[in-house]
């Protein structure tokens, strides 16, 4: 089974300020998605296949990686962006990382 | 719409059984593969098992922490997702989500509100 090591656990940021979380994977694996949960929420796609923005979710989003290590980065965070994300994958199975939770200053 | 309602859960004692559902409309019931993937209270979440589209015979594959004890099935003329669970266990307490499920490489793209199960004397 791939594990799937999120960093950091907890992040904090400005409004404004440009971030990356990281996904790195015990194996290689071809695609990675990731997922936003706010608090008390569902989960919510926002990108899937490693770089492709899921539908209504904004252009400040974007991510990249490949192999054993993935990112998401979010442009200028807003105020809405405090929550939980996870990245995903299913090269072998279904997994999730453990999360990182961000926080806005 | 897309709209995904698990139902079921409760309070059930350990090694007792519950049954979940999930209610779908919205999408071809049948062309898409099921997930049902749950989160301990303030945990990560963990994908449970899926099962597969008409195309792909229905065929089912669970992770390893709830194989032999949970079955997903699902009522593809009441587009209606399930999952069986057996021989329960204090640490299967969580709240559990159905989600369209792409399968191959596509991301699980839609998820239900959740229901919460607890396993407790």
């Amino acid at each position: 089974q791939i594990v799937l090591t999120q960093s950091p656990a907890i992040m904090s940021a400005s409004l404004g300020e440009e971030i990356t979380l990281t996904c790195s994977a015990s194996s290689s694996v071809s695609y990675m998605h990731w997922y936003q949960q706010k608090s008390g929420t569902s989960p919510k796609l926002l990108i899937y296949s490693t770089s492709n923005l899921a539908s209504g979710v904004p252009s400040r989003f974007s991510g990249s990686g490949s192999g054993t290590f993935y990112s998401l980065t979010i442009s200028s965070v807003e105020a809405e962006d405090a929550a939980d994300y996870y990245c995903h994958q299913w090269s072998s199975y279904r997994t999730f990382g453990g999360g990182t939770k961000l926080e806005i200053k | 719409e897309v709209k995904l309602v698990e139902s079921g859960g409760g309070l059930v004692q350990p090694g007792g059984s519950l049954r979940l559902s999930c209610a779908t409309s919205g999408f071809t019931f049948t062309d898409y593969y099921m997930s049902w993937v749950r989160q301990p209270p303030g945990k990560a979440l963990e994908w449970l098992g899926f099962i597969r589209n008409k195309a792909n015979g229905y065929t089912t594959e669970y992770s390893a922490s709830v194989k032999g004890r949970f079955t997903i099935s699902r009522d593809n003329s009441q587009s209606i997702l399930y999952l069986q669970m057996n021989t329960l266990r204090a640490e299967d307490s969580a709240t559990y989500y159905c989600a369209r499920d792409g399968g191959g490489n596509y991301a699980m793209d839609y998820w239900g509100q959740g229901t919460s199960v607890t396993v407790s004397s």
